[in-house]
């Protein structure tokens, strides 16, 4: 299953609301989980189930979606969010990534 | 709080074995609930999943398509960890190798630091 991410890149600035769609080759029901991941370190579990917080995130971050299309909220962009996203299904193995999107300061 | 502490070498010649440890904390190898991973990335490959082992009243596992007849993960209960064994390595093979766990299916909560592995004489 493919996966594919948009933008590939994005500049944004603090306050600003920033939306990352993922979109599956096939359908996934709501197998979809969302990480951050900054430069040097491990991915960060963000959301899992498609729209279910992780423990410990805060709440500016939400994921909505089934089947195909999905997508990654932002609300209120904070400097600690300027990181890489990615998706990831966990429909049928194997277990796929999204590209990545990276959100730049503007 | 699950951790896992990655080990091993950062250089592999070519056609030899990359060999990484993942030692857990927090958790046991043997759980139900959850199973434990290998992924790399590279800037050409990006994130991909490299295989799996777990245990469901046996021990199971499952590997990338493209890396079977390479790859082995190993489960070790008696030190609470797996391993990857990854034979014949080409400068391809040259990533970021991550151990991480899934929980109940809802994806990798937790992660080991990576190692940069290099397949270069």
């Amino acid at each position: 299953i493919q996966l594919t991410q948009s933008p590939s890149s994005l500049s944004t600035s603090v306050g600003d609301r920033v939306t990352i769609t993922c979109r599956a080759s096939q359908g996934i029901s709501g197998f979809l989980a969302w990480y951050q991941q900054k430069p040097g370190k491990a991915p960060k579990l963000l959301i899992y189930a498609a729209s279910t917080l992780q423990s410990g995130v805060p709440p500016r971050f939400s994921g909505s979606g089934s089947g195909t299309d999905f997508t990654l909220t932002i609300s209120s962009l904070q400097p600690e969010d300027f990181a890489t996203y990615y998706c990831q299904q966990v429909n049928s193995h194997p277990y796929t990534f999204g590209q990545g999107t990276k959100l730049e300061i503007k | 709080q699950v951790q896992l502490q990655q080990s091993g070498p950062g250089l592999v010649k070519p056609s030899q074995t990359l060999s990484l440890t993942c030692a857990i904390s927090g958790d046991s190898v043997s759980t139900n609930s959850a199973a434990w991973n290998w992924v790399r990335q590279s800037p050409s490959r990006g994130l991909e999943w490299l295989g799996r082992t777990y245990y469901r009243s046996r021990w199971y596992d499952d590997y990338a398509e493209s890396l079977k007849g390479r790859i082995t993960i190993t489960p070790d209960t008696s030190k609470n960890q797996i391993s990857l064994h990854l034979n014949s390595v080409t400068p391809d093979d040259t990533a970021v190798y991550y151990c991480a766990r899934e929980f109940l299916g809802r994806g990798f909560d937790s992660w080991g630091q990576g190692t940069l592995v290099t397949g270069s004489s």
